[in-house]
């Protein structure tokens, strides 16, 4: 099953603001809007943002999320060594009837 | 405390099944879809299918149709997961998470090893 697109990697500095994509199509991003999930070595993922930027509760505002079109953004602002993480994207697909995630993006905080 | 708990790892023979379990704690398991993803070691995330614990209707993705089962227990709050003939390629940690707009809350993930 065709999934979202994400660059592999992303590298920025301690406090800038990194953006992270995610480009699918008008049965997926563009139709429901993504969801986005960090991930930790070894940990389960977690729920940054979901319909494109609502945030479950205990989330930093450091993390928003938006979209345009088929791609969906993440904007982590003031980046803290624990945000280096794998990030993954995720969409309601409607012409597949499935769930469909994005390849992931490792997120180093240099 | 709202959780999900799953059941621990299971080493497995090429050709054989394995069922996973996933027990819902804290909130109402009738409330929301569980859905089961996976994660190849080094690799991402990838959706399995769902059920809808309340009626138990299921919705597979493409790649495991007839061999995937997803099935729940309302009376022990309890989804289950099962993939028959298992390969190597089908190593992989599998989690169960709710949906509750996205994946809300997530299992800790079942070790699944296959190899003989």
């Amino acid at each position: 099953q065709a999934g979202l697109t994400q660059p592999p990697s992303v590298s920025k500095g301690l406090r800038q603001t990194a953006t992270l994509t995610c480009t699918g199509n008008s049965n997926n991003v563009g139709n429901q809007g993504a969801a986005w999930l960090q991930q930790h070595q070894g940990h389960p993922p977690k729920l940054l943002s979901f319909r494109n930027n609502n945030r479950p509760s205990g989330i930093s505002e450091r993390f928003s999320a938006s979209r345009s079109g088929n791609t969906a953004s993440l904007t982590i602002t003031g980046l803290q060594p624990e945000d280096e993480a794998d990030y993954y994207c995720s969409a309601w697909d409607s012409s597949l009837s499935a769930w469909v995630f994005g390849g992931g993006t490792k997120l180093t905080v240099l | 405390q709202v959780q999900l708990v799953q059941s621990g790892a299971e080493v497995m023979q090429p050709g054989a099944s394995v069922k996973v379990s996933c027990t819902a704690s804290g909130y109402t398991f009738t409330g929301y879809y569980i859905h089961w993803v996976r994660q190849a070691p080094g690799q991402g995330l990838e959706w399995m299918g769902w059920i809808n614990p309340n009626s138990g209707v299921t919705n597979y993705a493409q790649k495991f149709q007839g061999r995937v089962t997803m099935t729940r227990d309302t009376s022990i709050s309890t989804a289950y997961m099962e993939l028959t003939r298992l390969r190597s390629d089908d190593t992989a940690v599998y989690y169960c998470t709710r949906e509750s707009g996205g994946f809300d809350m997530w299992g800790h993930g079942t070790i699944v090893t296959v190899s003989s």
